[in-house]
């Protein structure tokens, strides 16, 4: 079946500083969805990207949908201690299209340091 | 503010108790699907349904666990008997497909969060 490889596993980071994480998959996805799940919550829908090439701005958050459409990377800039929590890419399974099934990665764990 | 909303939030309960969880998705959305998260296993679909018929459970160990949806705005999952591995949490999203359009955006609830002893 389809996989999402996320990378890093996780960060430790200083406040202030960005922050780049990556997805990538051995079959070409038509949509990327970025979510993060803050600690006793459920993961929240960050930016959705629809187009190969496309880069997508929500705040300091940047995620770009890889040309390749095999990939795909979100960067937050200028990182703050809210920000910290687990990073989920996800995509529509082969074939699920019509249904809207997902693929989730692994998660990248961030860690912020004030 | 649309919210997909669970209850209850946290769920103790002995081996072999019946455990019920439930969820109302997002007023207009039609498709529903349930997650287990683990820390070993992350992120597992258990089951997913679409204007309320059951695709695919094929994630979920059949013997002992149940999914329905009542009506549109009622999903439910139960497990029975519960066991200590179930101790996990489990997540209801919801979204919107139509037969051939339609967003993959799946919007999930805070999630209930199951001990079984």
């Amino acid at each position: 079946g389809q996989q999402l490889n996320q990378s890093p596993q996780s960060m430790f980071i200083q406040e202030g500083e960005d922050v780049s994480m990556n997805c990538t998959s051995s079959s070409i996805f038509n949509t990327w969805l970025w979510y993060k799940q803050d600690p006793g919550e459920g993961p929240v829908l960050l930016i959705a990207l629809y187009k190969a090439g496309e880069l997508t701005s929500n705040g300091r958050l940047t995620a770009q949908f890889g040309i390749t459409r095999k990939d795909s990377f979100l960067n937050i800039s200028a990182s703050i201690p809210s920000d910290v929590g687990i990073y989920f890419c996800a995509g529509p399974n082969a074939g699920g299209t019509s249904y809207g099934k997902l693929t989730f990665g692994q998660g990248t764990i961030l860690t912020v340091h004030p | 503010d649309a919210r997909v909303t669970q209850t209850p939030r946290h769920k103790v309960t002995e081996m072999g108790q019946e455990v019920t969880m439930r969820c109302q998705p997002i007023l207009g959305h039609n498709t529903v699907f349930w997650y287990r998260q683990t820390m070993m296993q992350g992120l597992e679909l258990l089951a997913y349904f679409r204007n309320r018929a059951p695709l695919d459970d094929s994630g979920m160990p059949k013997d002992r666990f149940s999914a329905e949806m009542p009506d549109a705005t009622l999903a439910t999952l139960k497990i029975q008997p519960s066991e200590p591995r179930d101790s996990a949490v489990y997540f209801c999203a919801s979204g919107w497909r139509g037969d051939t359009l339609g967003h993959n955006e799946q919007f999930f609830g805070p999630g209930t969060r199951l001990t079984v002893l």
